[in-house]
């Protein structure tokens, strides 16, 4: 069936890195972006970025940009989110989602908890 | 930047209408997209575009915008519509969410 599936909890200290994978399966991965999302422990959703699997373009947001990087493998229908030196306030789970037209998210991953202490 | 407001917290009673509230300036030029949050659970979406639901969403959930608010109403409230509801619009190339509503069902 049609859906993204995420790679495991993570725990990491503090100035490393994380890269965390979303795997899409039952449509054509190039056809639709891909945006992340992330949501600290009892806080709001935070848009980080977007990116076209098509031609690997992507658009970030300002609070993060510089520190993230998302990249996708068409081959494996894979996408892929590293955040660099990660801070305490990093902690959060964060979503990938199928992005339709640009505008909204109509399919979300499980989420994957990234921890961030030493 | 862009901001949309939210309120905290909207309770409703069982078999009652909830009306969630997403304020932005001139936010009825732009299209409003909410999703539903349960504790524990990624987001789904349950209305895009102002008014469209999409399938397998009850006709319970209602969507309009006009003006500065843009509105999610909930008819026949069930126990199971309890969680976070957020609102999300698309700004100047980036991506912007509400902080989130709680709706306890009374």
């Amino acid at each position: 069936q049609v859906q993204l599936v995420q790679s495991g909890a993570e725990v990491k200290e503090p100035g490393a890195s994380v890269k965390v994978s979303c795997k899409a399966s039952g449509y054509t991965f190039t056809n639709y972006g891909i945006c992340w999302v992330r949501q600290a422990p009892g806080q709001g959703l935070e848009w980080m970025g977007w990116i076209n699997p098509d031609n690997g373009n992507a658009n970030y947001a300002p609070k993060v940009r510089g520190r993230v990087t998302m990249t996708t493998d068409a081959s494996t229908s894979t996408a892929y989110m590293e955040v660099r030196s990660l801070r305490s306030d990093d902690t959060a789970v964060y979503y990938c989602g199928r992005e339709i037209y640009g505008e909204y998210l109509d399919l979300w991953g499980q989420g994957t908890l990234v921890t961030v202490s030493s | 930047s862009y901001e949309v407001t939210q309120p905290l917290s909207v309770s409703v009673a069982l078999g009652q209408t909830a009306r969630i509230t997403c304020g932005g300036n001139n936010i009825g030029s732009k299209n409003v997209h909410w999703y539903q949050q349960k504790p524990g659970q990624a987001p789904i979406l349950v209305i895009y575009r102002d008014t469209h639901r999409p399938s397998g969403i009850p006709e319970r959930f209602s969507g309009s915008n006009s003006g500065n608010t843009a509105t999610l109403t909930i008819s026949r409230a069930q126990a199971g519509d309890e969680a976070d509801y957020y609102c999300q619009v698309w700004d100047n190339s980036t991506w912007v969410f509400g902080g989130g509503t709680k709706l306890p069902v009374l």
